[in-house]
């Protein structure tokens, strides 16, 4: 089972702000290990956005921006746009379970 | 550019056997390392475990520990992920992942296509 927990689903309307929340616990995020986003689009391999909790990924547009906060990450979408509607997953590193865990998914609707 | 080419989709039956794969093309250094993601159907993404090809160090997510088997050939940069006896609920999207200057801990920012396994009867 997923040990990052996120909200099911966002949705906004074209040109507004979504942001994405990720919980975890002491022994990930809360342990100060490093929080990635991935974007998935349908039928399609995930795709990196954020690592090192803020910095994007080559090519990813700066409308996305990447925090990190005690046990909480978030990914926030600015300027939304028809073709950020995918699934996001947070990940990072557990060391209880010594790898990466991941979160349960948060798919972005754009009204 | 690093890139992943995985093998093709599989169809098997329940108790059989597979071995899918993972070529990498070149990495610039040699302690690079491959892991290896799960994605049910309509499911989120799950971390099975990553192996390192330069000393065959593997390292499972306790999930899958005993449920498959990673390995590597290094001579032909290929990664494998194998089971002896698949079960209805091996079926799954398989994507062999990672990072194209090694960090590991600054996630996966390169993917295979993916490899789809469906197991039935």
């Amino acid at each position: 089972q997923s040990v990052l927990t996120q909200a099911p689903s966002v949705s906004g309307a074209p040109g507004q702000r979504v942001a994405i929340s990720c919980t975890g616990s002491g022994s990930n995020i809360g342990a100060g290990y490093d929080v990635q986003w991935y974007q998935q689009l349908p039928g399609t391999a995930p795709k990196l956005l954020i690592f090192g909790k803020t910095q994007r990924a080559s090519g990813v547009p700066d409308r996305f921006s990447g925090s990190s906060s005690g046990t909480s990450a978030s990914l926030a979408i600015t300027g939304l746009r028809a073709e950020d509607e995918a699934d996001y997953f947070c990940q990072s590193y557990d060391s209880s379970l010594s790898g990466y865990v991941f979160g349960t998914g948060t798919t972005v609707t754009v009204l | 550019e690093v890139q992943l080419l995985q093998s093709g989709a599989a169809l098997k039956k329940p108790g059989e056997s597979l071995r899918i794969s993972c070529k990498i093309s070149e990495f610039t250094f040699d302690d690079y390392w491959i892991g290896w993601v799960r994605q049910r159907p309509g499911k989120g993404l799950e971390w099975m475990g990553v192996v390192y090809p330069s000393d065959s160090d593997i390292r499972y997510s306790p999930s899958f520990q005993g449920q498959v088997t990673m390995s590597a050939d290094k001579s032909i940069n290929t990664a494998y992920l194998q089971w002896s006896g698949l079960k209805a609920s091996d079926t799954a999207t398989y994507y062999c992942a990672s990072r194209g200057d090694g960090d590991f801990y600054y996630g996966l920012d390169v993917w295979g296509h993916g490899t789809t396994v469906t197991v039935s009867s």
